[in-house]
């Protein structure tokens, strides 16, 4: 089984800066990762797919780059409602794609 | 827009069975392209894919190793939905539950709003 590691575990950053989680697979995935946000109290949603490719109504500034086991995920400007948990999940040779065990990005 | 509704019981006894159900709009359970999940979250496991239905000229299932052998998958088409049903459950099975479509080639891109299920007596 495919093993997901994200960093930091809690990532402390001021609204409008630049907030950077990375996400590791034990092994190559190609492509085949995505990255979902989840607020509390609410199901995770989905952010990034194909590593790179935002999904419907998701705004600019996030975005996703990496391919095979190291992955990044930017938030260029960040906003109030940025503030959640950050989640990788991976889609190589499905199922099961395993998830990452997050990133709490919280306000400085 | 798909809508994924989730609806079933907040607490189950221990050797129970837990059943879940969700409710499709927007999308077809039968629908060639995608494929209909089951995860849960909790502290100490984290995200974890629990199984899924699609349809593929005929019904498909596949389940997580740790709960293949408990766990069941049930589409019904004439009311749009898949349940769940988990027997045996233990106070680990404690968890939020969520369903989920996956469109192929993709991820989870629609999910239920999440169900919280206590295993207790």
């Amino acid at each position: 089984e495919i093993v997901m590691t994200q960093s930091p575990a809690t990532l402390s950053v001021s609204p409008g800066e630049r907030a950077t989680l990375s996400c590791r697979a034990s092994q190559s995935i190609s492509s085949n990762l995505a990255w979902y946000q989840q607020k509390p109290g609410q199901a995770p949603s989905l952010l990034i797919y194909g590593a790179s490719t935002r999904a419907t109504g998701i705004p600019a500034r996030f975005s996703g780059s990496g391919s095979g086991t190291e992955f990044t995920l930017t938030i260029s400007s960040l906003q109030s409602e940025d503030f959640a948990v950050y989640y990788c999940q991976h889609y190589d040779n499905w199922p099961p794609g395993t998830f990452g065990q997050g990133t709490k990005l919280e306000i400085k | 827009q798909v809508q994924l509704q989730q609806s079933g019981p907040g607490l189950v006894r221990p050797s129970q069975t837990l059943s879940l159900t969700c409710a499709i709009s927007g999308d077809s359970v039968s629908s060639n392209s995608v494929s209909w999940n089951w995860i849960r979250q909790s502290p100490s496991r984290g995200l974890e894919w629990l199984g899924r239905t699609y349809y593929r000229s005929k019904w498909y299932h596949d389940y997580a190793g740790s709960v293949k052998s408990r766990m069941t998958i049930i589409p019904d088409t004439s009311m749009n939905q898949f349940s769940l049903q988990l027997n045996s459950v233990t106070p680990e099975d404690t968890a939020v539950y969520y369903c989920a479509r996956k469109v192929a080639g993709r991820t989870f891109d629609f999910w239920g709003q999440g169900t919280t299920v206590i295993v207790s007596s």
